[in-house]
């Protein structure tokens, strides 16, 4: 149980354009999802804890007109990297959680690459 | 604030060695204490957790106990395969779970 799947699992885009990556909660209800950003050979940073119903908490530094989160329904949050750049080339993994539990289940993440 | 400081990597071991990987923690309050392995490619598998003081978490012949003398909870496995090569982060979240906080990770590469 508790399977977050994402998808795409990669993604390569032109420099301007915009990606939507998705999150999704297969077999429970995510009262909680999290996006986290992961740089080659680095750890996990937080980019933004959303709750279903509500806007996104964004961690600081975090642009959020750069990077929408939406999370409209119990199973689904969605990452859109507006406008992106090279530098937003990144491997992006979505989390989840229930209200009872004590840990998140994470997603197999996307490699974004933009060109 | 909150912290998690893991042993730098690379680890290189031959299959069948001991593993240790060290992880030490900075927390206000009663945090959970958690390991997780990527494997190339992939998102984070939750591999073993702990919630209290004392307490035991074990998966997969890995084990790591949850000392809050020391404020540690280090990874062991007593004979690596070359199938546990990959990245093992060491994190600790709040009782709720809201906030989850990693370490840099380490690098297992497991020769055969």
């Amino acid at each position: 149980g508790a399977v977050v799947s994402q998808h795409p699992s990669w993604v390569i885009c032109k420099s301007g354009t915009s990606v939507k990556i998705e999150c999704r909660s297969l077999d429970f209800q995510a009262t909680t999802m999290f996006w986290y950003r992961q740089f080659p050979k680095q750890s996990l940073m937080l980019m933004a804890t959303s709750n279903e119903g509500s806007k996104a908490t964004y961690e600081q530094g975090v642009e959020k007109d750069k990077f929408l989160i939406n999370h409209a329904s119990l199973t689904l949050s969605t990452l859109t990297v507006t406008s992106a750049h090279p530098e937003d080339s990144s491997f992006y993994i979505c989390s989840a959680r229930w209200t009872e539990a004590d840990t998140q289940y994470f997603g197999p993440g996307t490699r974004l690459t933009v060109l | 604030g909150d912290s998690v400081t893991q042993m730098e990597g690379p680890v290189t071991l031959s299959e069948e060695a001991f593993l240790t990987i060290n992880c030490t923690y900075t927390a206000t309050g009663y945090p959970s204490l958690f390991w997780y392995v990527q494997y190339p490619g992939e998102g984070l598998q939750l591999l073993l957790k702990a919630t209290k003081a004392d307490d035991k978490g074990s998966n997969k012949g890995f084990e790591a106990t949850y000392r809050k003398e020391t404020t540690s909870f280090h990874l062991e496995k007593g004979s690596v395969q070359v199938s546990d090569s990959a990245v093992y982060f060491c994190a600790l979240s709040d009782r709720g779970g809201f906030k989850t906080i990693f370490g840099a990770g380490t690098r297992l590469f497991v020769k055969a």
